[in-house]
């Protein structure tokens, strides 16, 4: 079955610094990878997802990249901001959300 | 986008109950999952809920200890049987809404506490 690694586990940056949050996935069937956002006490959701036919997107201050041959997707937040504080996961899944895997999360730490 | 509802929001148990949660969405939905989440972890896919058939576990999860209904495209129920400590944890359903490429949204989560 499919497994997402994620690093680092936890991430502290000053603000206005960029973030990078790197993950790697083993299913090459795999062709929907989401990042989803967690405040501490709240639900995930979603802040960007990208297909497997499309190799970057971005979204204002988030982008994600996927590079499909290395089984890599990375989120980039640039100027970063002290509410971008909380837990990040990256995910992969098959079309539709099905069987949708997580990573281990980070926790990322923006000091203003 | 869709809402979801869960019951019970939190609950302690005494070792050894079974606990039902419930998840409602306010629209027909295909496929809902059940995920785990133990505290400051990762979430750990349980279960695809599907409607008319069973439930379709992951490895490590087995009917017996987690039964799941889907009796229709809006709702589906989380049995957490015979519990131990071990199962203290916060349970998530979610769902992909319709027209969506795969998004989940996650109901609120059910935290439970077994002594």
């Amino acid at each position: 079955g499919e497994n997402v690694e994620q690093h680092p586990s936890t991430l502290s940056v000053q603000e206005g610094d960029s973030a990078v949050i790197k993950c790697t996935y083993s299913d090459s069937a795999s062709n929907y990878f989401p990042w989803y956002k967690q405040e501490l006490g709240k639900r995930p959701q979603l802040i960007i997802d990208i297909r497997s036919n499309v190799g970057e997107k971005k979204d204002q201050r988030i982008a994600v990249t996927l590079n499909k041959t290395a089984k890599h997707f990375s989120l980039h937040i640039t100027e970063t901001q002290p509410e971008d504080s909380a837990v990040y996961f990256c995910a992969a899944s098959l079309t539709g959300g099905f069987k949708t895997i997580f990573g281990a999360g980070t926790r990322l730490f923006v000091k203003a | 986008s869709a809402v979801i509802s869960q019951k019970p929001s939190r609950d302690i148990c005494q070792r050894g109950t079974s606990l039902t949660i419930q998840c409602q969405v306010d629209s027909q939905v295909t496929m809902m999952f059940w995920y785990r989440q133990q505290p400051g972890q990762s979430l750990t896919l349980i279960a695809t809920a599907n409607q008319g058939s069973e439930a379709t576990y992951e490895s490590g999860f087995v009917i017996d200890k987690f039964p799941i209904s889907r009796p229709n495209l809006t709702f589906s129920t989380l049995t957490v049987s015979n519990m131990s400590p071990e199962d203290s944890s916060i349970y998530l359903c979610s769902v992909v809404a319709s027209g969506r490429v795969g998004e989940l949204f996650f109901g609120e989560g059910s935290r439970l506490t077994v002594l």
